[in-house]
């Protein structure tokens, strides 16, 4: 039930752009996008919800493929600031948010 | 608003102890998560309430574990007798159906 997130862990050096997938075995309602940064809280950055409403981040984007239970989110030109854990939770219609084990994204100077 | 407020930010406690750990959700939202996060298992969701009734406990990994939500802006989740491999950071986070989730600044427990 868990969604699986790849790739596990990144590194990119600023300005260079990333995927990070998440695939779910079971029909999706909506996927959220969340980062983490150390020792901090989880915030929001993007729900996609079925029917293909959008909101979230305005430097971020993602999409999200239904028939495939998949979602991937696109960091282009990344920042510094973008380091850190990134977690997408899958939602089956139930309003239950399940997350990925997170992706560690770590950003080069 | 606040925000989702958890306290305390941080507690150790002696193995056999029992810890209470507590959630003031969003004023308004309806709904409420406590999940437990680990470096082995990363964030774990343990139970879900929809106003104020849990609805979904089955990730409270044992008895040892219990949760309440007596009204909208109140909840708690209680580990008795605790145990070092309850040593985790807990978040309560709170949303309306259907939207984002907004979660709190997290407890760190440490059972020793």
């Amino acid at each position: 039930q868990q969604p699986v997130q790849s790739p596990q862990a990144v590194i990119l050096r600023e300005g260079e752009d990333a995927v990070i997938n998440c695939s779910s075995s079971k029909a999706l309602y909506s996927v959220h996008w969340y980062r983490q940064k150390h020792g901090e809280a989880p915030v929001f950055l993007m729900i996609l919800l079925k029917g293909g409403e959008q909101k979230g981040h305005d430097k971020i984007s993602a999409s999200f493929n239904e028939k495939k239970q998949q979602s991937s989110l696109y960091l282009t030109a990344s920042q510094l600031s973008y380091s850190g854990t990134y977690f997408c939770g899958t939602e089956n219609g139930d309003d239950k948010i399940i997350f990925g084990k997170g992706t560690r994204l770590h950003i080069l100077p | 608003d606040a925000g989702v407020i958890q306290s305390p930010r941080h507690e150790v406690t002696e193995m056999g102890q029992e810890v209470t750990l507590r959630c003031k959700p969003i004023s308004g939202h309806n709904s409420l998560f406590w999940y437990r996060q680990t470096m082995m298992r990363g964030l774990e969701l343990l139970i879900y309430f929809n106003n104020n009734v849990p609805i979904d406990d089955s990730g409270m990994p044992e008895d040892r574990f219990s949760a309440k939500m007596p009204n909208a802006s109140f909840s708690t989740l209680k580990i008795q007798p605790s145990e070092p491999r309850d040593s985790a950071v807990y978040f309560c986070a709170s949303k309306l159906e259907y939207t984002e989730a907004f979660f709190g600044q997290g407890t760190r427990l440490t059972v020793v």
